[in-house]
């Protein structure tokens, strides 16, 4: 059975930073891309960040692009989020997801697992 | 960005009705579309990818058509369970973006 657990979420103040963990289990870690999905108060869903299999392709959303950093540890089968200068708008429950699909120029890829997520509350 | 928009955002049914939920691409992405079921306080479900194909373990009851920029899901014969908020979700290239949810209520 897959298990994703996220873990480091709290409260931090604006321009903060905070380091995300998902602990993965139940599958071949390294043989699937992974992402980072964001869920603020009252509102939709949010693609943050994908990040492949090997760790060498990363992707951001624009609204996190230059602050937020996607990496993962392999060897340990854990899945990272590091949060730099963070803003009020970056509160949000943060959910990490077992990516599926392939990539041919563009990439194909759905959301097959999700854990529970880990809240990011950003106030002073 | 492509833009996803479903309807209705709030749905109320009764146990046994059928029901439908649209979610309409800004642009084609031909069949690249994932539903999700989200519950309070759980994970995210995947119900169906590839706008179709029914995820392994997900009742019978959900159904997913369409492609382009159309698309529904449909649960044939609601039951207590299936309370909760749908999402719709592209994955015709990066970045990925949601439909902002049906929240279904069991009547």
């Amino acid at each position: 059975e897959v298990q994703l657990l996220e873990s480091g979420g709290g409260l931090v103040q604006p321009g903060g930073s905070l380091r995300l963990s998902c602990a993965a289990s139940g599958f071949t870690f390294s043989n699937y891309a992974m992402s980072w999905v964001r869920q603020a108060p009252g509102k939709g869903l949010e693609w943050v960040s994908v990040i492949s299999g090997d760790g060498y392709t990363t992707l951001y959303a624009d609204s996190v692009k230059g602050r937020f950093t996607i990496s993962r540890d392999n060897s340990e089968n854990m899945l990272f989020l590091q949060l730099n200068s963070l803003r009020a708008e970056d509160a949000a429950v943060y959910h990490c997801t077992k990516t599926v699909g392939y990539c041919s120029g563009t990439c194909y890829k759905y959301l097959q697992d999700w854990g529970q997520g880990t809240l990011v509350t950003v106030s002073s | 960005d492509i833009q996803m928009t479903q309807s209705p955002s709030t749905l109320s049914a009764s146990v046994g009705d059928r029901v439908t939920i649209t979610c309409r691409a800004s642009q084609s992405i031909s069949r690249w579309l994932a539903w999700y079921q989200h519950k309070p306080g759980k994970a995210p479900k995947l119900l169906i990818y590839e706008a179709s194909s029914l995820e392994s373990g997900v009742p019978s009851r959900f159904s997913g058509s369409g492609s382009g920029t159309e698309f529904t899901l449909t649960i044939s014969s609601l039951q207590p369970d299936d309370s909760a908020t749908y999402f719709c979700q592209h994955y015709n290239g990066y970045p990925y973006t949601f439909g902002q949810g049906t929240k279904l209520e069991i009547k």
